[in-house]
Protein backbone atom coordinates (compact mmCIF):
# COMPACT_ATOMS: atom_id res chain seq x y z
CA UNK A 1 0.00 0.00 0.00
CA UNK A 2 1.43 3.71 -0.73
CA UNK A 3 2.24 5.60 2.26
CA UNK A 4 1.98 9.08 3.18
CA UNK A 5 4.39 10.80 5.07
CA UNK A 6 3.71 14.02 7.04
CA UNK A 7 5.18 16.48 9.42
CA UNK A 8 4.15 15.48 13.10
CA UNK A 9 3.24 18.68 14.39
CA UNK A 10 2.64 22.39 13.08
CA UNK A 11 1.71 25.76 14.34
CA UNK A 12 -0.29 28.61 12.88
CA UNK A 13 -1.70 32.09 13.94
CA UNK A 14 -4.85 32.63 13.52
CA UNK A 15 -6.60 34.42 10.56
CA UNK A 16 -3.03 33.02 8.33
CA UNK A 17 -3.19 30.45 5.60
CA UNK A 18 -2.00 27.52 6.47
CA UNK A 19 0.36 24.96 4.20
CA UNK A 20 0.25 20.90 5.14
CA UNK A 21 2.33 19.04 3.30
CA UNK A 22 2.28 15.48 2.06
CA UNK A 23 4.71 13.21 0.50
CA UNK A 24 3.29 10.30 -1.10
CA UNK A 25 6.07 9.44 -3.58
CA UNK A 26 5.17 5.85 -4.02
CA UNK A 27 1.26 6.71 -5.23
CA UNK A 28 0.21 4.86 -7.80
CA UNK A 29 -2.10 6.51 -10.91
CA UNK A 30 -5.00 4.96 -9.47
CA UNK A 31 -4.83 6.42 -6.20
CA UNK A 32 -6.92 9.10 -5.03
CA UNK A 33 -5.47 12.13 -2.20
CA UNK A 34 -8.05 11.92 0.59
CA UNK A 35 -7.53 14.55 3.40
CA UNK A 36 -9.46 14.03 6.72
CA UNK A 37 -8.97 15.74 10.05
CA UNK A 38 -9.60 14.78 13.90
CA UNK A 39 -10.87 17.09 16.12
CA UNK A 40 -10.19 16.74 20.01
CA UNK A 41 -12.36 13.60 21.35
CA UNK A 42 -14.40 13.57 18.05
CA UNK A 43 -14.34 10.79 14.90
CA UNK A 44 -12.44 12.25 12.02
CA UNK A 45 -14.55 14.19 9.47
CA UNK A 46 -14.24 15.10 5.48
CA UNK A 47 -11.90 17.43 4.57
CA UNK A 48 -11.04 17.56 0.53
CA UNK A 49 -9.98 14.79 -1.81
CA UNK A 50 -8.94 14.60 -5.36
CA UNK A 51 -6.69 12.63 -8.02
CA UNK A 52 -4.63 15.04 -10.48
CA UNK A 53 -6.34 18.37 -10.75
CA UNK A 54 -6.38 21.28 -7.65
CA UNK A 55 -9.30 21.10 -6.16
CA UNK A 56 -11.34 23.47 -3.84
CA UNK A 57 -14.21 23.58 -1.65
CA UNK A 58 -15.75 25.16 1.09
CA UNK A 59 -13.26 24.44 3.84
CA UNK A 60 -10.20 24.31 2.04
CA UNK A 61 -7.99 23.29 -0.96
CA UNK A 62 -5.90 20.99 -2.26
CA UNK A 63 -2.64 21.14 -4.48
CA UNK A 64 -1.96 18.60 -6.35
CA UNK A 65 2.06 18.50 -7.23
CA UNK A 66 2.18 17.95 -11.25
CA UNK A 67 4.05 14.23 -10.94
CA UNK A 68 1.73 13.75 -7.88
CA UNK A 69 4.34 12.74 -5.24
CA UNK A 70 3.25 15.19 -2.85
CA UNK A 71 0.48 17.44 -2.41
CA UNK A 72 -0.44 20.30 -0.03
CA UNK A 73 -3.58 20.84 2.38
CA UNK A 74 -4.06 24.79 2.18
CA UNK A 75 -6.27 26.54 5.13
CA UNK A 76 -7.26 30.02 3.92
CA UNK A 77 -7.24 31.58 7.21
CA UNK A 78 -6.93 29.14 10.11
CA UNK A 79 -9.15 29.47 13.19
CA UNK A 80 -8.56 28.29 16.36
CA UNK A 81 -11.77 25.75 15.47
CA UNK A 82 -9.14 24.56 12.80
CA UNK A 83 -7.12 23.01 15.65
CA UNK A 84 -7.09 18.86 14.83
CA UNK A 85 -4.96 16.61 13.26
CA UNK A 86 -4.91 16.33 9.46
CA UNK A 87 -4.79 12.80 7.52
CA UNK A 88 -3.59 12.59 4.14
CA UNK A 89 -4.69 8.86 2.72
CA UNK A 90 -4.29 7.54 -0.44
CA UNK A 91 -7.15 5.13 -1.77
CA UNK A 92 -6.96 2.67 -4.31
CA UNK A 93 -10.90 1.70 -5.53
CA UNK A 94 -8.96 -0.36 -7.56
CA UNK A 95 -6.87 -2.88 -5.43
CA UNK A 96 -8.60 -1.50 -1.66
CA UNK A 97 -11.85 -0.30 -2.37
CA UNK A 98 -13.16 1.86 0.54
CA UNK A 99 -10.13 0.84 2.97
CA UNK A 100 -8.60 4.00 4.13
CA UNK A 101 -5.25 3.78 5.88
CA UNK A 102 -4.33 6.49 7.86
CA UNK A 103 -1.44 7.55 9.33
CA UNK A 104 -0.65 9.50 12.27
CA UNK A 105 -1.29 12.43 10.67
CA UNK A 106 -0.01 16.43 11.43
CA UNK A 107 -1.36 17.67 14.66
CA UNK A 108 -1.88 21.38 14.05
CA UNK A 109 -1.85 24.26 16.58
CA UNK A 110 -3.11 27.23 15.89
CA UNK A 111 -2.30 30.38 18.13
CA UNK A 112 -4.49 33.49 18.80
CA UNK B 1 -29.54 14.88 9.45
CA UNK B 2 -28.54 13.04 12.31
CA UNK B 3 -24.64 11.49 12.16
CA UNK B 4 -23.64 8.62 13.22
CA UNK B 5 -24.40 7.57 16.99
CA UNK B 6 -22.19 5.17 18.99
CA UNK B 7 -22.67 4.49 22.86
CA UNK B 8 -21.57 4.26 25.11
CA UNK B 9 -19.28 6.92 24.60
CA UNK B 10 -16.62 5.55 27.71
CA UNK B 11 -16.85 2.30 28.70
CA UNK B 12 -14.21 0.83 31.77
CA UNK B 13 -14.32 -2.86 32.52
CA UNK B 14 -11.66 -5.54 33.90
CA UNK B 15 -9.77 -7.76 31.51
CA UNK B 16 -10.92 -10.71 30.79
CA UNK B 17 -14.85 -9.68 31.00
CA UNK B 18 -17.12 -8.91 27.60
CA UNK B 19 -18.25 -5.66 26.35
CA UNK B 20 -20.21 -4.02 23.37
CA UNK B 21 -20.14 -1.61 21.50
CA UNK B 22 -23.13 -0.04 19.47
CA UNK B 23 -23.46 1.72 16.36
CA UNK B 24 -25.86 3.59 14.45
CA UNK B 25 -25.26 4.81 11.05
CA UNK B 26 -26.66 8.22 8.92
CA UNK B 27 -29.85 6.97 7.13
CA UNK B 28 -29.55 5.26 3.94
CA UNK B 29 -25.91 4.66 4.25
CA UNK B 30 -25.25 0.78 3.12
CA UNK B 31 -21.68 0.57 4.21
CA UNK B 32 -20.49 0.58 7.74
CA UNK B 33 -17.44 0.47 9.23
CA UNK B 34 -15.79 -0.12 12.69
CA UNK B 35 -12.29 1.13 13.43
CA UNK B 36 -9.87 1.09 16.36
CA UNK B 37 -7.83 3.97 17.38
CA UNK B 38 -4.90 3.68 19.56
CA UNK B 39 -3.42 6.59 21.60
CA UNK B 40 -1.40 8.89 18.80
CA UNK B 41 -1.95 7.11 16.29
CA UNK B 42 -4.59 7.25 13.19
CA UNK B 43 -7.58 4.72 13.03
CA UNK B 44 -6.86 1.57 11.70
CA UNK B 45 -10.06 -0.33 10.42
CA UNK B 46 -11.13 -3.63 11.88
CA UNK B 47 -14.38 -4.45 9.94
CA UNK B 48 -16.23 -3.67 6.55
CA UNK B 49 -19.99 -4.33 5.98
CA UNK B 50 -21.97 -3.40 2.68
CA UNK B 51 -25.58 -3.57 3.86
CA UNK B 52 -25.76 -7.02 5.97
CA UNK B 53 -22.59 -8.19 4.64
CA UNK B 54 -18.98 -8.02 6.16
CA UNK B 55 -16.88 -7.68 2.91
CA UNK B 56 -13.65 -6.91 4.60
CA UNK B 57 -12.74 -8.50 8.36
CA UNK B 58 -9.36 -8.90 7.41
CA UNK B 59 -7.95 -6.96 9.97
CA UNK B 60 -10.57 -8.27 12.70
CA UNK B 61 -8.77 -10.11 15.22
CA UNK B 62 -11.42 -13.28 15.29
CA UNK B 63 -10.24 -15.02 18.22
CA UNK B 64 -11.76 -12.41 20.75
CA UNK B 65 -13.93 -9.51 18.48
CA UNK B 66 -17.04 -10.03 16.53
CA UNK B 67 -18.99 -7.83 14.75
CA UNK B 68 -22.97 -8.13 13.52
CA UNK B 69 -25.30 -6.15 11.26
CA UNK B 70 -28.17 -8.05 11.35
CA UNK B 71 -31.04 -5.71 9.42
CA UNK B 72 -27.79 -4.05 7.39
CA UNK B 73 -28.32 -0.86 9.65
CA UNK B 74 -27.11 -1.19 13.41
CA UNK B 75 -24.34 -2.63 14.12
CA UNK B 76 -22.45 -4.29 17.36
CA UNK B 77 -18.46 -5.08 17.84
CA UNK B 78 -18.13 -7.14 21.06
CA UNK B 79 -14.15 -8.02 22.66
CA UNK B 80 -14.78 -11.25 24.71
CA UNK B 81 -12.79 -12.00 26.26
CA UNK B 82 -11.39 -7.81 26.70
CA UNK B 83 -7.41 -7.70 27.59
CA UNK B 84 -5.20 -4.92 28.55
CA UNK B 85 -4.02 -4.09 24.92
CA UNK B 86 -8.02 -3.58 23.53
CA UNK B 87 -7.91 0.00 25.11
CA UNK B 88 -8.56 2.21 22.06
CA UNK B 89 -11.35 4.34 20.82
CA UNK B 90 -13.34 2.14 18.84
CA UNK B 91 -14.80 4.24 16.03
CA UNK B 92 -17.95 3.87 13.43
CA UNK B 93 -18.38 5.30 10.19
CA UNK B 94 -20.45 5.14 7.38
CA UNK B 95 -20.77 5.95 3.66
CA UNK B 96 -23.16 5.85 1.01
CA UNK B 97 -22.79 2.94 -1.41
CA UNK B 98 -20.68 3.99 -4.42
CA UNK B 99 -19.40 6.79 -2.28
CA UNK B 100 -16.11 6.15 -0.15
CA UNK B 101 -14.63 9.49 -0.88
CA UNK B 102 -16.50 10.49 2.16
CA UNK B 103 -16.94 8.26 4.99
CA UNK B 104 -18.85 9.69 8.40
CA UNK B 105 -17.64 9.13 11.55
CA UNK B 106 -18.94 9.10 14.89
CA UNK B 107 -17.64 9.89 18.16
CA UNK B 108 -16.26 6.78 19.33
CA UNK B 109 -16.64 5.00 22.45
CA UNK B 110 -13.30 5.48 24.61
CA UNK B 111 -12.76 1.86 26.31
CA UNK B 112 -9.98 1.65 29.07
CA UNK B 113 -9.26 -2.25 30.27
CA UNK B 114 -8.02 -2.20 33.48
Amino acid sequence: DAKTTQPNSMESNEEEPVHLPCNHSTISGTDYIHWYRQLPSQGPEYVIHGLTSNVNNRMASLAIAEDRKSSTLILHRATLRDAAVYYCILRNPVNTGNQFYFGTGTSLTVIP
Amino acid sequence: EAGVVQSPRYKIIEKKQPVAFWCNPISGHNTLYWYRQNLGQGPELLIRYENEEAVDDSQLPKDRFSAERLKGVDSTLKIQPAELGDSAVYLCASSQTGNADTQYFGPGTRLTVL
